[in-house]
């Protein structure tokens, strides 16, 4: 069974900091790895993806993302952290053979302090 | 793009009427599309995979006579949620996949039980 694990529910920053949300998976086939951002009261959006190809994905908004099969990791990161990061973060794994179900780890709100 | 939409945005009922909400792929075609239940500050939790044509497949401990899935189209799914109470009152969201591994996302629906 797949299942996502997402190191602390809530990370405060200073605005400049860097932003470093954790994610560890557990899947038993080579998984597909997401980073979804949702705005309060929003749907998600896309950050960014694995899908097996290279180990570091890039995202939007300058986000990043590097698969760890040793440490069977895929944390999100990014250089600087701007006021309008503010957000909730869900980490999600989906099985590699072909199926859409994804399952979503409890999420990490970013707090971004002026 | 891939927009995905849902309607109503937000909705409040009176305990024991159904409400429905409805989930459409805008610009392009899903065989499967997925519903969710967010409760406030909580992970998305899968409540079943809605294939165009073929019955709704239900995670376990989702009541299917209570959450009523439709997929009548390859781009319109509905959610029922019949005889509400105010327990079912959450955030809905659906999903579309239209690649391998690759959903997008509605705004979600937010409903209120009185």
């Amino acid at each position: 069974a797949q299942s996502v694990t997402q190191l602390g529910s809530h990370v405060s920053v200073s605005e400049g900091a860097l932003v470093l949300l954790r994610c560890n998976y557990s899947s038993s086939v080579p998984p597909y790895l997401f980073w979804y951002v949702q705005y309060p009261n929003q749907g998600l959006q896309l950050l960014l993806k694995y899908t097996s190809a290279a180990t570091l994905v890039k995202g939007i908004n300058g986000f990043e993302a590097e698969f760890k099969k040793s440490e069977t990791s895929f944390h999100l990161t990014k250089p600087s952290a701007h006021m309008s990061d503010a957000a909730e973060y869900f980490c999600a794994v989906s099985e590699g053979t072909g199926g859409f179900k994804t399952i979503f780890g409890a999420g990490t709100r970013l707090f971004v302090k002026a | 793009g891939a927009v995905v939409s849902q309607h109503p945005s937000w909705v409040i009922c009176k305990s024991g009427t159904s409400v429905k909400i409805e989930c459409r792929s805008l610009d392009f075609q899903a065989t499967t599309m997925f519903w969710y239940r967010q409760f406030p500050k909580q992970s998305l939790m899968l409540m079943a995979t809605s294939n165009e044509g073929s019955k709704a497949t239900y995670e376990q401990g989702v009541e299917k006579d209570k959450f009523l899935i439709n997929h009548a189209s390859l781009t319109l799914s509905t959610l029922t949620v019949t005889s509400a109470h105010p327990e079912d009152s959450s955030f809905y969201i659906c999903s579309a996949g239209k690649q391998v591994n690759e959903q997008f996302f509605g705004p979600g629906t937010r409903l209120t039980v009185l």
